[in-house]
């Protein structure tokens, strides 16, 4: 059962556009959600995370919207760069009894073109 | 910081033939690694979490026979895959953390391409 669900699979922006990828999680357990982007043949590299006790966090042109009733979250990269390009995978984890095991989204795969 | 390399970065070895990959954190203590693999273009699935001085604690359908994982010191974490086969090759990358409850992130090696012939 896959617990942290993502769209779009795959995303062309712009340059200089909004990417917008959107994930939904089922166990209310959850209390830590980060984004990872990944390069092929490298390992993620953590972007930015939230906890739920906020409902948006900025960090350069990386924000993240949080909605814990709707048990949802989204990345936002503005203003979307070619070097932007990468798979963009979130992730959930219970620091309290969940051992910190990250459960990650099916990745986004996305393409900024000029 | 907050720093974690891995070794080797490609490795391509026969049928039946054992392979070590090691995980270190170069900066910080890692009480917690996890490993995972990765297909292409999917996911990371964890296959399993290592805890210094203790042993690891895999993943539901992981064989810990045929994956080794030894956590000996703070700064070092190996899987050895056993008589590897071409159904093993794979994306393997590990992450490591610090102390529990100290709420730190999990920060990830550059993973090791295994192909198994």
């Amino acid at each position: 059962q896959q617990q942290v669900k993502q769209s779009p699979q795959s995303l062309i922006v712009q340059k200089g556009g909004i990417s917008i990828i959107n994930c939904a999680y089922e166990n209310t357990a959850f209390d830590y959600f980060p984004w990872y982007q990944q390069f092929p043949g490298k390992g993620p590299a953590l972007l930015i995370a939230i906890r739920p006790d906020v409902s948006e966090k900025k960090e350069g042109r990386f924000t993240i919207s949080f909605n814990k009733s709707a048990k949802q979250f989204s990345l936002h990269i503005m203003d979307s760069q070619p070097g932007d390009s990468a798979t963009y995978f979130c992730a959930a984890s219970m620091d309290t009894g969940g051992g910190n095991k990250l459960t990650f989204g099916t990745g986004t795969q996305l393409k900024v073109e000029l | 910081g907050a720093v974690v390399s891995q070794h080797p970065s490609w490795v391509i070895c026969k049928s039946g033939t054992s392979v070590k990959i090691e995980c270190r954190s170069l900066d910080f203590q890692a009480t917690t690694m996890f490993w995972y693999r990765q297909f292409p273009k999917q996911s990371l699935m964890l296959m399993a979490t290592s805890n210094e001085g203790s042993k690891a604690t895999y993943e539901q359908g992981v064989e810990k026979d045929k994956f080794l994982i030894n956590h000996a010191s703070l700064t070092l974490s190996t899987l050895t895959v056993t008589s590897a086969h071409p159904e093993d090759s794979s994306f393997y990358i590990c992450s490591a953390r610090g102390p529990t409850g100290s709420n730190q992130p999990q920060h990830f090696g550059d993973g090791t391409r295994l192909s198994i012939l």
